[in-house]
C-alpha cells in the first residue's frame, strides 16, 4: 500500500517560516490534502488539492507539490500554529485513503 | 452550520462488539461520501471505511476489513460503524467524516466530528 512519510517534528520561531514535508512515491502527481489538529480536537482542513485554501484558512498557510514531495510552508508563523499537521492522499490502486503520520509543529 | 456528531463508543471486551453512529446536520446528507477515520491517542490518523452517498459501494482499511461494516440510513442522516471482534488494537478516538465532493475523486475531508472514545480491554 502506499506510504507518505513526514519528518515527526518540525521547529521554528515567531514569524519564521515552517516547512513541513510528505514524501511519496510520484507524489507530485496525486492531489494532496493537509490537516491541522490541535491538542484534543478534530483535525480541520487547511490545505487542499496540493494548494488550494478551503475558506477562513489565512493566506500564510500554503502549499506545493511535486516529484516526490508535498509541502505544507507556513509563513510568519504564529504561536497559534503549534499543532500536530498530517498530509492524505488518495491511493487509486487500492481505493483507500492514506495519512502519513503526523509532524509536531513547535513554536520556540 | 454543518455537524457531526458521534455517539456509541466506551469499554468493551476484546472479542465484543460496538455500534458506532454519526449523526449529520446542517447539509444534505444522502448526497455525500463519509468515512470513519481512527486515532490511538498520541498516534496519527488512519483512516478506517468509507461509503458513497446511497450505501451502495464501502471499502474497508485491511486491519478492519471483516470485522467491521460502515452503512447508513439518509432518512436518519445517520452514520454508522458496526465493530465486531474487536481487538486490543482497535482502541482510538473513532472519528466520522464528510467526504468534501462526491464528483471529484479522492476529494478531501472538509468536516469532522468531535471523535468517540472506544476501549477494547478485559
Amino acid at each position: 500500500s502506499y506510504v507518505l512519510t513526514q519528518p515527526p517534528s518540525v521547529s521554528v520561531a515567531p514569524g519564521q517560516t515552517a516547512r513541513i514535508t510528505c514524501g511519496g512515491n510520484n507524489i507530485g502527481g496525486k492531489n494532496v490534502h493537509w490537516y491541522q489538529q490541535k491538542p484534543g480536537q478534530a483535525p480541520v482542513l487547511v490545505v487542499y488539492d496540493d494548494s488550494d485554501r478551503p475558506a477562513g484558512i489565512p493566506e500564510r498557510l500554503s502549499g506545493s507539490n511535486s516529484g516526490n514531495t508535498a509541502t505544507l510552508t507556513i509563513s510568519r508563523v504564529e504561536a497559534g500554529d503549534e499543532a500536530d499537521y498530517y498530509c492524505q492522499m488518495w491511493d487509486t490502486l487500492s481505493d483507500h485513503w492514506v495519512f502519513g503520520g503526523g509532524t509536531k509543529l513547535t513554536v520556540l | 452550520e454543518v455537524q457531526l456528531v458521534e455517539s456509541g463508543g466506551g469499554l468493551v471486551q476484546p472479542g465484543g462488539s460496538l455500534r458506532l453512529s454519526c449523526a449529520a446536520s446542517g447539509f444534505t446528507f444522502s448526497s455525500y461520501w463519509m468515512h470513519w477515520v481512527r486515532q490511538v491517542p498520541g498516534e496519527g490518523l488512519v483512516w478506517v471505511s468509507r461509503i458513497d452517498s446511497d450505501g451502495r459501494s464501502t471499502r474497508y482499511a485491511d486491519s478492519v476489513k471483516g470485522r467491521f461494516t460502515i452503512s447508513r440510513d439518509n432518512a436518519k442522516n445517520t452514520l454508522y460503524l458496526q465493530m465486531n471482534s474487536l481487538r486490543a488494537e482497535d482502541t482510538a478516538v473513532y472519528y466520522c467524516a464528510r467526504d468534501a465532493d462526491v464528483t471529484v475523486a479522492g476529494s478531501p475531508f472538509d468536516y469532522w466530528g468531535q471523535g468517540i472514545l472506544v476501549t477494547v480491554s478485559s
